[in-house]
């Protein structure tokens, strides 16, 4: 069974870098059928696509985030991480990582980490 | 405001059935395939619908997905307590290059 797990820290501040990672289990970030993405969740609120990274390297993000968001992903620790730069309260949100098997998400997100919960406060 | 409307609320009986509507536009549902998801409190998304209508293993056969158009629907049966949750539809937008999903559609078992 495909495990997926955020890390990083729970607080920053205003005007920082966001920085997560989420862990893969086994070689499955090896895979060439599938991508890794990231949503995040406001509280009480819906869902947001951040953007996606192949196992290549290519990367494809939300336009409406696109000049702060990076996502890469590192083979040799079968981890992705993402990087949301210049942070307001607006940012504070429940990040999830996700699985999905077309670059036009058509398989939908099947495999999810159970979130990361991140508040931006000074 | 979201790019996929969705009812922000259903409600009916143990053993009744619920749909949830997600209308969009040809940029999106009209062109694109649909997942659905279901949020229990507390819990990350999962997913109960993948290109329209397929499911995958281990969801049980009363969730069911349809498209028509530029629209989407969850169906769910034998309505249980269990299915109290939050309901997410999502998709791929090919003019804003983006996935998008609806608002979100709270169930409610009376």
């Amino acid at each position: 069974q495909l495990q997926l797990q955020e890390s990083g820290p729970g607080l920053v501040k205003p005007s920082e870098t966001l920085s997560l990672t989420c862990n893969v289990s086994g070689d499955a970030i090896r895979s060439t059928t599938y991508y890794w993405g990231w949503i995040r969740q406001p509280p009480g609120k819906g869902l947001e696509w951040i953007g996606s990274i192949y196992y290549s390297g290519s990367t494809y993000y939300n336009p409406s985030l696109k000049s702060r968001v990076t996502i890469s992903v590192d083979m040799s620790k079968s981890q992705f991480s993402l990087k949301l730069s210049s942070v307001t309260a607006a940012d504070t949100s429940v990040y999830y990582c996700a699985r999905h098997s077309s670059g036009h998400l058509n398989g939908g997100f099947d495999y999810w980490g159970q979130g990361s919960l991140v508040t931006v406060s000074s | 405001q979201s790019v996929l409307t969705q009812p922000p609320s259903v409600s009916a009986p143990p053993g009744q059935k619920v749909t949830i509507s997600c209308s969009g536009s040809s940029s999106n549902i009209g062109n694109n395939y649909v997942s659905w998801y279901q949020q229990l409190p507390r819990a990350a998304p999962k997913l109960l619908i993948y290109e329209n209508n397929k499911r995958p293993s281990g969801i049980p056969g009363r969730f069911s997905g349809s498209k028509s158009g530029t629209s989407a629907t969850l169906g769910i049966t034998g309505l249980q307590t269990g299915d109290e949750a939050d309901y997410y539809c999502g998709t791929w937008d090919s003019s804003l290059s983006a996935g998008v999903f609806g608002g979100g559609t709270k169930v409610t078992v009376l």
